[in-house]
């Protein structure tokens, strides 16, 4: 157990609907990451938020949103879902200050939450 | 063409069979490399990590960094059933903002008893 924890486990939805999903970081951790993983793409990384504010943006769609509150809980939502957004969607969590690795450490490994499996119908 | 490259699998292999898993790169700043494993159903989570070139070893698990061709490579000798997962090659940036992963796309490894 990695101590991140991510709700749902499973969601099915139609096509044009919304979802939010939610991750809540292991305790101490102040940065996390959410990824997509589908069967074509491999594990893409989709944004990263830190202490509450947005650090990066990888291959997010505009219909597609995150937020990190003042808990360090994050949410993701997806909105306007398409059957080509079915995927596994991970969160991670790490320590992470900036300049994570001009140290060489490995303090700032990322834990992977066990993922949420959308499927939209 | 993608940042990182992983060879296909899937791999089937009896055990106690030496396995070899390989990845490729482009970017000339990755520093970090690490080996994710995944099995079905479950988050990744890390099994080695290198930072720049090199080799490290932890018990039956071989990583190999090569910086000068890009390449990558995970090791895993007296290879056992419960090594059947699928491997993840990551890398990220030095001194970057953040430490986001650049992944493969994994390698379904089956270890055959």
């Amino acid at each position: 157990d990695s101590g991140v924890t991510q709700t749902p486990k499973h969601l099915i939805t139609a096509t044009g609907q919304r979802v939010t999903l939610r991750c809540s970081p292991r305790s101490g951790d102040l940065s996390v990451y959410w990824y997509q993983q589908s069967l074509d793409q491999g594990l893409q990384f989709l944004i990263q938020y830190y202490n509450g504010e947005e650090r990066a943006k990888g291959n997010i769609l505009e219909r597609f949103s995150a937020q990190q509150f003042p808990d360090l809980h994050s949410e993701l939502n997806l909105s306007s879902l398409e059957l080509g957004d079915s995927a596994l969607y991970f969160c991670a969590s790490s320590t992470s200050p900036e300049g994570a690795w001009t140290s060489g450490d490995l303090s700032y490994e990322q834990y992977f939450g066990p993922g949420t499996r959308l499927t939209v119908t | 063409q993608k940042e990182v490259e992983q060879d296909p699998g899937p791999l089937s292999v009896p055990e106690g069979a030496i396995v070899s898993l390989n990845c490729t790169y482009s970017n000339s700043a990755f520093q970090y490399f690490m080996w994710y494993r995944q099995y079905s159903r479950k988050g990744p989570e890390l099994l080695m990590y290198t930072y720049s070139s090199g080799n490290k070893e932890d018990g039956r698990f071989t990583a190999q960094v090569d910086k000068s061709s890009k390449y990558i490579s995970l090791f895993i000798r007296d290879s056992q059933p419960s090594d059947s997962a699928t491997y993840l090659c990551a890398m990220s940036e030095i001194g970057s903002a953040t430490n986001k992963l650049i992944f493969g796309t994994g390698t379904l490894l089956a270890v055959q008893p």
